[in-house]
């Protein structure tokens, strides 16, 4: 039943790890996204996909690649984790852009040791 | 420039005060969409209104309200009669949907109700 579910919740890893957040919308929503929440509460875009293609790449490290297999799923994959990699990464999904607003997953709270 | 400013970084109220969350933002465009989000201590993000900048009705539902004012720019969220629950990190957000499609945050009020 879940809108945008991503797994896993929390994850926590050491440094220099690769790592994968998953996302998945059932909404039939044809623009996904990954947003990073910084411990000040900043909310700042990472990646946007319509319909699994790119439209959004703001300036992160490449280290951070997403990847869409459909237009249901928008994974995001790291490599080699740092400590200030450390956040809670939250998925969205909205229908036909941004005008309608965003359903948000309920956040992957990431922890780099 | 900051697209949407949300001044207060944090409030602190007495339960059953009415409180109110100021946002102000800027745009160029004449179609906008203007949006408020909840994130309670659970860390979820939670929709609460959108407004599109042709609808500058203001708008109630149960304790929450909403003024736009296009005049000022500001699109202002009120709890009336506040509530511990509403203790919530609040966050304003403005589409532009016929540039680049991109959506703006503010950076966000953290509101606390004190019992």
């Amino acid at each position: 039943d879940t809108a945008v579910s991503q797994t896993p919740k929390y994850l926590v890893t050491q440094m220099g790890n690769d790592k994968s957040i998953k996302c998945e919308q059932n909404l039939g929503h044809d623009t996904m996204y990954w947003y990073k929440q910084d411990s000040k509460k900043f909310l700042k875009i990472m990646f946007s996909y319509n319909n699994k293609e790119l439209i959004i790449n703001e300036t992160v490290p490449n280290r951070f690649s997403p990847k869409s297999p459909d237009k249901a799923h928008l994974n995001l994959h790291i490599n080699s984790l740092e400590l200030g990699d450390s956040a809670v990464y939250f998925c969205a999904s909205s229908l036909q852009g941004a005008g309608y607003g965003y359903t948000f997953g309920s956040g992957t709270r990431l922890t780099v040791v | 420039a900051q697209k949407v400013t949300q001044a207060q970084t944090e409030i602190s109220v007495v339960e059953k005060e009415d409180v109110t969350l100021d946002c102000v933002y800027e745009t160029r465009d004449t179609t906008y969409y203007l949006f408020w989000y909840k994130q309670p201590p659970s860390g979820e993000l939670v929709f609460l209104i959108r407004r599109n900048s042709f609808d500058e009705q203001n708008e109630i539902s149960g304790r929450y309200s909403w003024n736009f004012q296009k005049s000022t720019s500001s699109f202002n969220f009120t709890i009336t009669a506040s509530q511990v629950v509403d203790s919530a990190v609040y966050f304003c957000a403005l589409s532009e949907p016929l540039t680049g499609n991109q959506f703006y945050f503010g950076t966000g009020t953290s509101l606390t109700v004190i019992p």
